[in-house]
């Protein structure tokens, strides 16, 4: 089984300004990595994700993570922020050949002017 | 659409009642997934679809919970003398392929029980 733990409930950041949403997980076997935004009354988006190959992910809406096996984490940045990125935003794992995600308890991310 | 459909986007419902859930995954999706968003809990997974037939329903949370797939699309949801513990989001999403991790999602049904 595996687990994520999403390490802020809450950022505030202002607009323009980087943003980086913290991710571990924890897993016995070898994993997918995800993240998906949720913007207000809406469903989960996909925004990137890490099956294999190159560490750094990049996705939709200028929006990059970085698989790192030894720390176990999958940490997710921008590197300037508008107010419609206000939302909140999941990490999830996957084990290969599994269609189960476990997701984190999410990060609130507020752009401020 | 293009997206996963859900409906109806709201249910308020009396505690002791019945209601159905309707997720329309993307047309030629092989894999729909049932999750449930509320707070507290997160995101649960309750259900897997390959096809039309269900090989995981460890999420369910209880006997008053059942869902069926036909015609390798449309999904309902029943929820079954609901209880005010089930208010939450439910989310369905699909993917084109089984075995596979949801993809895309839909925007949820939020049920209120009152």
């Amino acid at each position: 089984a595996q687990s994520v733990t999403q390490l802020d409930s809450q950022v505030p950041v202002f607009e323009e300004a980087p943003v980086e949403l913290r991710c571990n997980y924890s897993s016995s076997v070898s994993v997918y990595l995800f993240w998906y935004v949720q913007y207000p009354n809406q469903g989960l988006q996909l925004l990137l994700k890490y099956l294999s190959g190159s560490t750094l992910v990049k996705g939709i809406n200028g929006f990059e993570a970085e698989f790192n096996k030894s720390q176990t984490s999958f940490h997710l940045r921008k590197p300037s922020v508008h107010i419609s990125d206000t939302a909140e935003y999941f990490c999830a794992v996957s084990g290969h050949d599994d269609y189960k995600l476990s997701f984190g308890a999410g990060t609130t991310v507020t752009v401020r002017a | 659409g293009a997206g996963v459909s859900q409906s109806p986007s709201n249910k308020v419902t009396e505690k002791g009642k019945d209601v159905e859930l309707r997720c329309d995954p993307i047309s030629g999706h092989t894999a729909l997934y049932w999750y449930r968003q509320s707070l507290g809990q997160g995101l649960e997974f309750l259900i897997y679809f390959q096809g039309n037939s269900a090989p995981d329903k460890s999420g369910l949370p209880s006997d008053r919970f059942s869902a069926e797939r036909t015609g390798g699309s449309v999904s309902t949801l029943t929820i079954q003398r609901t209880q005010q513990e089930d208010s939450a989001v439910y989310l369905c999403a699909s993917s084109p392929r089984q075995g596979e991790a949801p993809l895309h999602f839909g925007n949820g049904t939020r049920l209120t029980v009152t």
